[in-house]
C-alpha cells in the first residue's frame, strides 16, 4: 500500500512559461500534502503544506503567487510553477500524508527552466 | 508497489549503543542510495549517501552498508545519542537521479 504517483518525472520548459506537477496517492487518502524542493547538494526544503479543501501554508521565502498549490481532493494535489525562471530549476517532491500513516513521497520531478 | 521498504516502523535503542536501521529495495537498477533524517515539524535533511560501486560509506558516527546481492542497505549509528531520535528515511534512485524512491521511514528513539 501507500503508492504515490508524481508526474512528470522530468520537464524542460522555457523561461516565462508555467509548469504543473501532479501528485496522486493511489491507494490512500491524503489529508495533508507536503511539497519539497531540493537544490543540488542540499537537503529537501519544505515549500508548503496543504490540507484538503483549504489554502496551502507556505514556508518563509516561498512565493505563494509563484508556486500555486491545489489540493482539491484527498488523492490529488498539484503544484504549478508560474512564470518559471532558471533559478526555479530544481527537484520537486510531494509527500502525501494520512493520519497515522507512515511517510510517503512521490518520485520527484526534475524541472529545468531554459 | 513500494520499491523501497523499511519494514521496521520504529526502533528504540539505549544511549551509547548501536542503532541499526534497515532498508530493502526491489529494483536492481538502483545505483545510488541516500539516508535522510527528519525531526518533527521539519523537512527531511540529508544524512549520508552511497553509490553502488561501494559497499560501505562512513561519516563520523554514521555508516551506511550496501549489500547489492541482497538488495539491502543499512545505516549504523555508533554511539547512539538522544539527539539522534528522529525518523530516518532511505531513498534510492537509478542512473541520473531523476527519480527518487523513498521508504516509509523508521522512527528511532534513543533512550538516555
Amino acid at each position: 500500500g501507500a503508492v504515490v504517483s508524481q508526474h512528470p518525472s522530468r520537464v524542460i520548459c522555457k523561461s516565462g512559461t508555467s509548469v504543473k506537477i501532479e501528485c496522486r496517492s493511489l491507494d490512500f487518502q491524503a489529508t495533508t500534502m507536503f511539497w519539497y524542493r531540493q537544490f543540488p547538494k542540499q537537503s529537501l526544503m519544505l515549500m508548503a503544506t496543504s490540507n484538503e479543501g483549504s489554502k496551502a501554508t507556505y514556508e518563509q521565502g516561498v512565493e505563494k503567487d509563484k508556486f500555486l498549490i491545489n489540493h482539491a481532493s484527498l488523492t490529488l494535489s498539484t503544484l504549478t510553477v508560474t512564470s518559471a525562471h532558471p533559478e526555479d530549476s530544481s527537484f520537486y517532491i510531494c509527500s502525501p500524508r494520512k493520519d497515522n500513516y507512515g511517510y510517503t513521497f512521490g518520485s520527484g520531478t526534475r524541472l529545468t527552466v531554459v | 508497489d513500494q520499491q523501497v521498504k523499511q519494514n521496521s516502523p520504529s526502533l528504540s535503542v539505549q544511549e551509547g549503543r548501536i542503532s541499526i536501521l534497515n532498508c530493502d529495495y526491489t529494483n536492481s537498477m538502483f545505483d545510488y542510495f541516500l539516508w535522510y533524517k527528519k525531526y518533527p515539524a521539519e523537512g527531511p535533511t540529508f544524512l549520508i549517501s552511497i553509490s553502488s560501486i561501494k559497499d560501505k560509506n562512513e561519516d563520523g558516527r554514521f555508516t551506511v552498508f550496501l549489500n547489492k546481492s541482497a538488495k539491502h542497505l543499512s545505516l549504523h549509528i555508533v554511539p547512539s545519542q538522544p539527539g539522534d531520535s528522529a525518523v530516518y528515511f532511505c531513498a534510492a534512485s537509478a542512473s541520473g537521479g531523476n527519480q527518487f524512491y523513498f521508504g516509509t521511514g523508521t522512527s528511532l528513539t534513543v533512550i538516555p
